[in-house]
């Protein structure tokens, strides 16, 4: 069984730029989650989708935002990039909502901005 | 304003020696993850501890929870090479009508042979 494919695995942008991040998860997940991970802030949690429904939320601006596909898909948007918003972004997926079961991760999106 | 806090920040242990890892938490949940993650990998579900008194044990960790006390425990036995890595405890919170995650600073441990 594949496990979750996040694409592409490293991507440079410059200041102001917008990028799309994709992640596909595990065959019959319906959940997928979006995380952060700086070396500054740590790790921390952007939203989850499940059935094509964003059900969770972190606190970041609202220029991150995502959608999620009938086929459980999800992609992340990042607009008018930042230097800050250099990071390593996971994607993990789960059957049902992230709340009561374990997760699987992706390798991660490891996106710098020059 | 909600925080997660883990100790020790830093670990080494010598290979068969027991520790325990504590995650204390600020906010009301009765809901514990723990996660593993390998230097320049990506994270790795361990426990999903869904309720007061919820234990799990996977091969030589073991994980529990009190919310009540809001301390979670990761119990190393008998500590092997392989079990060198990062560990993150997070914990599932109200926000603005649904749930957001806060990630504990992790924990990151050397066993020592």
């Amino acid at each position: 069984k594949a496990g979750v494919t996040q694409t592409p695995r490293y991507l440079i942008k410059t200041r102001g730029q917008q990028v799309t991040l994709s992640c596909s998860p595990i065959s019959g997940h319906r959940s997928v989650s979006w995380y952060q991970q700086t070396p500054g802030q740590g790790l921390q949690f952007l939203f989850e989708y499940f059935s094509e429904t964003q059900r969770n939320k972190g606190n970041f601006p609202g220029r991150f935002s995502g959608r999620q596909f009938s086929n459980s898909r999800s992609e992340m948007n990042v607009s008018t990039l930042e230097l800050g918003d250099s990071a390593l972004y996971l994607c993990a997926s789960s059957p049902g909502p992230s709340r009561n079961q374990p997760q699987h991760f992706g390798d991660g999106t490891r996106l710098s901005i020059l | 304003e909600l925080k997660v806090e883990q100790n020790p920040l830093f670990l080494s242990m010598q290979e068969g020696k027991n520790y325990t890892i504590y995650c204390n938490y600020s906010t009301t949940s009765d809901r514990l993850y723990w996660y593993r993650q390998d230097p320049g990998k990506s994270l790795e579900s361990l426990f999903v501890l869904l309720s007061n008194g919820a234990v799990k044990q996977e091969g030589r960790l073991m994980a529990s929870l009190d919310t009540k006390a809001r301390l979670s425990t990761l119990h190393i036995t008998a500590a092997v090479h392989d079990l060198s890595a990062t560990y993150f405890c997070a914990v599932d919170s109200p926000y603005s009508g649904t749930y957001k995650y806060i990630f504990g600073t992790g924990t990151r441990l050397k066993v020592l042979a």
